[in-house]
């Protein structure tokens, strides 16, 4: 399976600033996604980044919150812009496996705004 | 109404018990079926991948889909301290978002 690489782990962070998260897959992936796990919350679709292409997002999530940048097949940054307390959570890449295997995740970063 | 149903838990057994974890979905159309295993402050791990009703074993694991009722179950025998961890359920429709399940914690008691 994929091995995806994701960085920082954590971070805590100011109220107003912005962090970009990088998660580097060790292959070419077409579609990468992007979850947003809150406190004793399940994973939620934040959007699925696409090379050469903008992201799509899901209900409830705009790219100037959460601008997505994927350069190219293996790598993919998520920033979370103007952040406030309620965006401490856990957000975390995905990528599909080929030949219908499911997906894998990256192991996340851990978010805490102050 | 959630798409995916989970109980959250906890749920808390002795080691050597067989654990039952389950979800139910309300969209008929879902088609592949996936659980997951999440230990603390790591991400997911995918552990079964099932596509329509039926079982699936790998191990210890045993993966059930039934679509007529819209219900999945994962089962692990002879349960071990090393399985304390959150079981989530997930499902799509094929090259779709994941669709997950809330996530139930379970803890193997020695």
């Amino acid at each position: 399976s994929a091995v995806i690489s994701q960085k920082p782990s954590r971070d805590i962070c100011q109220r107003g600033t912005s962090l970009t998260i990088q998660c580097q897959v060790d292959s070419q992936v077409t579609m990468m996604f992007w979850y947003r796990q809150q406190p004793g919350q399940s994973l939620t679709l934040i959007a699925t980044a696409n090379q050469g292409s903008e992201a799509t997002y899901e209900s409830g999530f705009v790219i100037d919150k959460f601008p997505i940048s994927r350069p190219n097949l293996t790598f993919s940054t998520l920033t979370v812009s103007n952040m406030s307390p309620e965006d401490s959570s856990i957000y975390l890449c995905s990528v599909e496996e080929p030949n219908n295997y499911g997906y894998t995740f990256g192991s996340g970063t851990r978010l805490t705004v102050v | 109404q959630k798409e995916v149903e989970q109980d959250p838990g906890p749920l808390s057994v002795p080691e050597g018990a067989i654990v039952s974890l389950n979800c139910t979905y309300s969209n008929s159309a879902f088609q592949y079926f996936m659980w997951y295993r999440q230990y603390s402050r790591k991400g997911p791990e995918l552990l079964m991948y099932t596509y329509s009703s039926g079982n699936k074993e790998d191990g210890r694991f045993t993966a059930q889909v039934d679509k007529s009722s819209k219900y999945i179950s994962l089962f692990i025998r002879d349960s071990q301290p090393s399985d304390s961890a959150t079981y989530l359920c997930a499902m799509n429709l094929g090259a779709q978002k994941l669709v997950f399940g809330q996530g139930t914690r379970l803890t193997i008691n020695p």
